[in-house]
């Protein structure tokens, strides 16, 4: 059974610039989630989709982040426009059912310049 | 004040020894209690879940739970190398997260010496 996938695995991007990551969950798990941890803090939520409804987005930092979710299989998530203190590592996760457990996707590492 | 409190280390053991990761954490409705392992440049893996208070087992890892002092506790026998790696607490409550809401410590960055 093939894992979480996230693309790209590293981007680099200048301030004001729009970036979209994508993750693949594993094949039948309804739940998705957003994490990211920025340098030197620990791994925090964003957001959590269950199919393609969002169940709670109260770890989006602003409106500069929108995550989709359309047909409720990959999920993307876009920054718009980047600003410096969105570098990190942005972690996808994925359950079958809720409260399971998670799997956790490579991460996707954003540089900002 | 951080939810979930976690020393980074690095912590740095000799192979055979008896590791012992800690947190603690402020939120009393935190129910389900989790220990991730992650290697470099890789993503979080569940190496143990707990529920309540108590001790849980699973070969060489011992995960230990105190609510009534809010501290978890993860065990590691007879350490290997291949065990150096950065361990993650995780916690979440069924009220306000649904299960679902994971809040992470820091992490502790473990390294076993030959």
């Amino acid at each position: 059974e093939a894992g979480v996938t996230q693309f790209p695995s590293h981007s680099v991007i200048e301030k004001g610039q729009t970036v979209t990551l994508r993750c693949d969950p594993i094949s039948g798990h309804d739940n998705l989630y957003w994490y990211r941890r920025v340098m030197g803090k620990e791994i925090k939520f964003l957001l959590h989709f269950v199919k393609e409804s969002k169940q709670d987005e109260s770890g989006m930092p602003n409106n500069r982040f929108l995550a989709e979710r359309t047909g409720g299989t990959y999920s993307t998530l876009k920054v718009q426009p980047a600003e410096l203190e969105d570098s990190g590592v942005y972690f996808c996760a994925s359950s079958r059912d809720r409260g399971d457990t998670q799997y956790f996707g490579p991460g996707t590492r954003l540089t900002v310049l | 004040q951080k939810e979930v409190e976690q020393d980074p280390g690095p912590l740095s053991v000799p192979e055979g020894a008896i590791v012992s990761l800690n947190c603690t954490y402020s939120n009393s409705a935190f129910q389900y209690f989790m220990w991730y392992r992650q290697y470099s440049r890789k993503g979080p893996e569940l190496l143990m879940y707990t529920y309540s208070s108590g001790n849980k087992e699973d070969g060489r890892f011992t995960a230990q739970v105190d609510k009534s002092s809010k501290y978890i506790s993860l065990f590691i026998r007879d350490s290997q190398p291949s065990d150096s790696a950065t361990y993650l607490c995780a916690m979440s409550d069924w009220v306000t997260g649904g299960g679902n809401k994971l809040t992470f410590g820091t992490g502790t960055q473990l390294k076993v010496e030959l």
